[in-house]
C-alpha cells in the first residue's frame, strides 16, 4: 500500500499521559501535514514538515504539542500531558515536493485520540 | 467573515439526479481549491482540484471556479447512494502554496 500510514490508529490515553501518533507519507512524497478534526469542526491545520525541518507550526498550541519529521522514520505528532480537550481526530496528509506533479494533499487514515 | 463557507446541509437528493454543493472564501490571493469527500468515520479523500477559473470536469464530478466571485461549486451528476458523505470545501491561503483552510462540510444524502 504505497498511500499515507497512520499509526496507531485508535489511542486511549489517561490526562496527563503523552500522546505519540506516527505518519509515513505517500511513496514520493516529502512533505507531510497535520491536522486536527474536533467533534463537528472542521479541519483545521496544524504544522507542514519536511525532512528534518518545521516550515510552519502556526497552528498548533503553544503549549503541550510539538511534531517532528526526522530524516529517517516517520513523522511524529507528539501531545505532551494530555487533556480532555485533545480528544479528536488527528489526520496526516502528504504531497509530493514542489514541482513535482500538481500540489495535492492525500491524507492518511488519521488517529482517534480518547482522553479519559 | 469566515475563511471558507459551506451550507452544512443536510442535501438530499434522489438517486440519479445532480448534486450541487457551494463554497465562499474570503482570501482573493488563494489560488488553488479543492473538494474532499469524508464518509463517517473515515479520512478526508480527494475527488477534485481547481486552479483556474470555469469548468473542470472528472467523471461524474465537475469543479467551478469563478475567482472574482470567490465561489468554487462541485456538482455530482447521476447521483448514486454511494455518494453520501459530507464533502469538504479547501481553500489554499493565498501565498502559502500549503495551508488549506476547510469549510466545516456539507453533508449530502442520495435517496436511492
Amino acid at each position: 500500500n504505497a498511500g499515507v500510514m497512520q499509526n496507531p490508529r485508535h489511542l486511549v490515553r489517561r490526562r496527563g499521559q503523552e500522546a505519540r501518533l506516527r505518519c509515513s507519507p505517500m511513496k514520493g512524497h516529502s512533505h507531510v501535514y497535520w491536522y486536527r478534526q474536533l467533534p463537528e469542526e472542521g479541519l483545521k491545520f496544524m504544522v507542514y514538515l519536511q525532512k528534518e525541518n518545521i516550515i510552519d507550526e502556526s497552528g498548533m498550541p503553544k503549549e503541550r504539542f510539538s511534531a517532528e519529521f526526522p530524516k529517517e522514520g516517520p513523522s511524529i505528532l507528539r501531545i505532551q500531558q494530555v487533556v480532555r480537550g485533545d480528544s479528536a481526530a488527528y489526520f496526516c496528509a502528504s504531497s509530493p515536493p514542489q514541482g513535482q506533479g500538481p500540489y495535492e494533499q492525500y491524507f492518511g487514515p488519521g488517529t482517534r485520540l480518547t482522553v479519559t | 467573515q469566515k475563511e471558507v463557507e459551506q451550507n452544512s446541509g443536510p442535501l438530499s437528493v434522489p438517486e440519479g439526479a445532480i448534486a450541487s454543493l457551494n463554497c465562499t472564501y474570503s482570501d482573493r490571493g488563494s489560488q488553488s481549491f479543492f473538494w474532499y469527500r469524508q464518509y463517517s468515520g473515515k479520512s478526508p479523500e480527494l475527488i477534485m482540484s481547481i486552479y483556474s477559473n470555469g469548468d473542470k470536469e472528472d467523471g461524474r464530478f465537475t469543479a467551478q471556479l469563478n475567482k472574482a466571485s470567490q465561489y468554487v461549486s462541485l456538482l455530482i451528476r447521476d447521483s448514486q447512494p454511494s455518494d453520501s458523505a459530507t464533502y469538504l470545501c479547501a481553500v489554499e491561503r493565498g501565498g502559502s502554496n500549503y495551508k488549506l483552510t476547510f469549510g466545516k462540510g456539507t453533508l449530502l444524502t442520495v435517496n436511492p
